[in-house]
């Protein structure tokens, strides 16, 4: 079973629209969850991180978050050409011991103008 | 500026040699982790170091090798014996096991 999965895309939204990328994960005890940005050929950046069920807005960028359902999602708002990139959730995962967090293999987004 | 840095940007290896990737923070964080990205591919974990003069393997460890002599460095040797090194290395560093930030990364060809 895929511990952290993120549909690989390509998710194509026209600029200004919503985009709406979506992560599920299998460890009920997870709590901290991140969405980072790489744009190709560059370092993941870390956009969001959200600890706690509900939303939190930053800007543009709103992340959803419901233990419950396990899943964690990335809004992005007005979307714009420059946020075409792929979009990489990741999970901390505590029922693992004390390891690092883990990637999904990330949603590439593409924001047509 | 506080941050974390790799070095080369660009490495090229020939067939059978060993090559060490730099990583260097200054962000003060016990944790540093190495990561390989294969083109259209997601982060893959090689190794990972939670305190200086400790170690952990990753998922993909083989062929790989690290050190932590001090906090703020963690270099990566590949070794001969990775047979299909080519590829995009990340390193990062955290705090804790938490959040996670990235160096801008090396890109190995084998030639």
């Amino acid at each position: 079973q895929k511990e952290v999965e993120q549909n690989s895309g390509p998710l194509s939204v026209p600029e200004g629209a919503i985009a709406s990328l979506n992560c599920t994960y299998s460890d009920r005890g997870s709590q901290s969850f991140f969405w980072y940005r790489q744009y190709s050929g560059k370092s993941p950046e870390l956009i969001m991180f959200i600890y706690s069920n509900g939303d939190k807005e930053d800007g543009r960028f709103t992340a959803q978050l419901n233990k419950a359902s396990q899943y964690v999602s990335l809004l992005i708002r007005d979307s714009q050409p420059s946020d075409s990139a792929t979009y990489l959730c990741a999970v901390n995962l505590p029922l693992s011991g004390n390891t690092p967090l883990v990637f999904g293999k990330g949603t590439r987004l593409s924001v047509i103008a | 500026d506080g941050g974390i840095t790799q070095s080369p940007k660009y490495l090229f290896r020939k067939e059978g040699q060993n090559v060490t990737l730099s990583c260097e923070q200054n962000l003060n964080h016990d944790a540093m982790y190495w990561y390989r990205q294969d083109p259209g591919q997601g982060l893959r974990l090689i190794y990972y170091s939670q305190i200086v003069n400790d170690f952990q393997k990753g998922d993909i460890a083989e062929g790989y090798s690290v050190s932590r002599e001090k906090k703020e460095s963690f270099p990566l040797t590949v070794t001969s014996a990775q047979k299909n090194p080519t590829a995009f290395y990340l390193c990062a560093s955290s705090k804790d096991t938490d959040t996670q930030y990235f160096g801008p990364g090396t890109r190995l060809t084998v030639l």
